[in-house]
């Protein structure tokens, strides 16, 4: 079955302590992005990746990183989270250019305390 | 600065109604605009709008993209309870996707 994952679904974690949620397709997509979604401000890409190896940043990258080195899987670090991380985090990619439909991972709610 | 603006916020109807959600947009490099629709977990497509295909329709669902005034809208016809969701609209560009805050439609039987 065609699908973007992503782990863990859930998290609640404190402030500072390294985290990574991990993001996979099986769709062979050379895009992929990271969203947060925030009430009253809707989806924001935090990163994105037009292939390997190429990352770059979105509207809103301050206190994340990426990486990409494999096609398939694109990860999202949070070095030292912050309460203002606090937030629904979706996964998402595309076959190539982003002017196609995205397709989304089933997000990841974090609470950071 | 690329964004988009969807209106109204939030929409409350009866069943059998008839709903246009707007979105508006102002981006440098435009490509497609998408809708999708977001129930309690991630968002799903429902059209994809370009130059070259500027409406689409899906059973109840309709979509039309206005170029000259850089904005789309979606029709639901017949509303059914289960057209309850947030209706989110995206642009793309060159390498990246700007998303409206969403309109959030409640449909009362």
């Amino acid at each position: 079955e065609a699908q973007v994952t992503q782990n863990p679904r859930y998290l609640i974690t404190v402030t500072g302590k390294k985290l990574t949620v991990t993001c996979s397709q099986n769709m062979n997509h050379e895009y992929m992005s990271w969203y947060r979604q925030d009430p009253g401000l809707g989806l924001r890409q935090i990163y994105y990746s037009m292939n390997v190896e190429v990352t770059d940043k979105g509207d809103v990258p301050e206190g994340y990183k990426v990486s990409r080195k494999e096609k398939r899987n694109f990860p999202l670090i949070l070095e030292s989270p912050s309460p203002n991380q606090t937030s629904l985090y979706f996964c998402a990619s595309s076959p190539q250019r982003p002017q196609e439909t995205q397709y989304f991972g089933p997000g990841t709610r974090l609470l950071v305390l | 600065e690329d964004k988009v603006v969807q209106s109204p916020l939030s929409l409350v109807v009866h069943e059998g109604d008839t709903v246009t959600l707007n979105c508006s947009y102002e981006v440098t490099n435009f490509r497609s605009l998408l809708w999708y629709k977001q129930e309690k977990k991630a968002p799903t497509f429902l059209f994809m709008l370009t130059s070259s295909g500027i409406e689409k329709k899906s059973g109840r669902l309709s979509s039309i993209l206005d170029k000259k005034e850089l904005s789309s809208i979606l029709n639901i016809t017949a509303t059914q309870t289960g057209d309850s969701a947030i209706y989110l609209c995206a642009v793309g560009t060159g390498n990246q996707f700007y998303f409206g805050t969403g309109t959030s439609l409640t449909v009362i039987p």
